[in-house]
Order: C-alpha cells, then sequence, then structure tokens
C-alpha cells in the first residue's frame, strides 16, 4: 500500500496570510490527525478526524482548523499567519485509531 | 490534560551497548503508549507499542515496559548498531485517537 503523502512539501508564506495543507491517508485508513513539530516544542496534537467528524482538539487557536473529505483526505488551514506558525505540520493516518502512520511533512516558513 | 515527559533528551552509547529511555505520564487513564523513531530529515516510524494490559513487550533488539503503578514507561534498545541513530519520541493516548508526546531522545551510536 501507498504510504501517507502530503502536499506541498514545502511553503513560504507571509504574515497574515493564510495557507492550506493536504494530507492523504493509507487507503482504507479512515483517521486523519496532524501535529505541528517544532524544536522548542516537540510533537504537538492539532485535531484529529474520522470519516468527517472532528473527534479531538489540541491547545491551539482557532485560526487552526482543518477538515475530513468522504475519501478520508484530509486539509488543514492555518489563518492570519504569525512568524510562531513555522513548523513541520505532520499528519499521520490509521485505521480507526491507535497505530499511527505518518506522512513526510510539508515545511511552513512564515516570513 | 495528559503531560508525558521523556528523559534523557540526549544519549550516547557505544556500538553493541544497550541504550534506555524513559517517559512518565500524569492520566492513568491513558491505556496505549507507542515509541517512534524519526530520522534526520524523516518521518516519525512506529517502531513499538504497549497497552495497559501488558507489561513488556519485544520485537527482536528492542523492547518497552509498562509500570502503571508508577505510571511510567521505558525503551530499550539491545546491541545497538549505528543505524540506531535518531530521535525517539515516546507518547501516550487514553482514546486511540488524541496523542501527547514527550519532547524526544536525540540517540547517537557511536562506531
Amino acid at each position: 500500500k501507498a504510504g501517507v503523502t502530503q502536499t506541498p512539501r514545502y511553503l513560504i508564506k507571509t504574515r497574515g496570510q493564510q495557507v492550506t495543507l493536504s494530507c492523504s491517508p493509507i487507503s482504507g485508513h479512515r483517521s486523519v490527525s496532524w501535529y505541528q513539530q517544532t524544536p522548542g516544542q516537540g510533537l504537538q496534537f492539532l485535531f484529529e478526524y474520522f470519516s468527517e467528524t472532528q473527534r479531538n482538539k489540541g491547545n491551539f487557536p482557532g485560526r487552526f482548523s482543518g477538515r475530513q473529505f468522504s475519501n478520508s483526505r484530509s486539509e488543514m488551514n492555518v489563518s492570519t499567519l504569525e512568524l510562531g506558525d513555522s513548523a513541520l505540520y505532520l499528519c499521520a493516518s490509521s485505521l480507526w485509531g491507535y497505530e499511527q502512520y505518518f506522512g513526510p511533512g510539508t515545511r511552513l516558513t512564515v516570513t | 490534560g495528559e503531560n508525558v515527559e521523556q528523559h534523557p533528551s540526549t544519549l550516547s552509547v557505544q556500538e553493541g551497548d544497550s541504550a534506555v529511555i524513559k517517559c512518565t505520564y500524569s492520566d492513568s487513564a491513558s491505556n496505549y503508549f507507542p515509541w517512534y523513531k524519526q530520522e534526520l530529515g524523516k518521518r516519525p516510524q512506529l517502531i513499538i507499542d504497549i497497552r495497559s494490559n501488558v507489561g513488556e513487550k519485544k520485537d527482536q533488539r528492542i523492547a518497552v515496559t509498562l509500570n502503571k503503578t508508577a505510571k511510567h514507561f521505558s525503551l530499550h534498545i539491545t546491541e545497538t548498531q549505528p543505524e540506531d541513530s535518531a530521535v525517539y519520541f515516546c507518547a501516550a493516548s487514553n482514546t486511540g485517537n488524541q496523542f501527547y508526546f514527550g519532547t524526544g531522545t536525540s540517540l547517537t551510536v557511536i562506531p
């Protein structure tokens, strides 16, 4: 099976702009989670979707949002970008929970 | 919410020696504890996991132990090899779909 894919792999944006990241899970996986990875904070949970419903949400401001489509693909949106949003954004998929498989990540740089 | 602490943050061992990484968690409801290996520039990969109804699990040179009473779990790597050099993350979850990660341990195996 093909692994988890994420697009784009690299992105440079300016403060105040918005950005949309995409994640395609492993075929058959219905759960998609998003994480922010930074050198100082490690891996922090953003939110998790299962069958198009958000099941859990981490402690991030409302500028961070997501959605999942009927084919389990997921998007994450960040509005009004701040310098501190520069990070590697990882998504992970699982069948319905527990064993997670990560994508390669999207490296977002905000200038 | 859950708080996962991981120690040490860096670890250097000679090739062939053992390496041990320890994590503690705060939420007694956590019941799933995965470990991930992240090589430089790569995605995190699940290497072993354990559920709360099991005290120990082994897979070739790696093993994980869990002490529910003390709320800590450890990763043991025996006969370390240079390719074991990476950052290792522990995590905890009580639902299987929201994960709290430790801050990572950078392991260097010296040939």
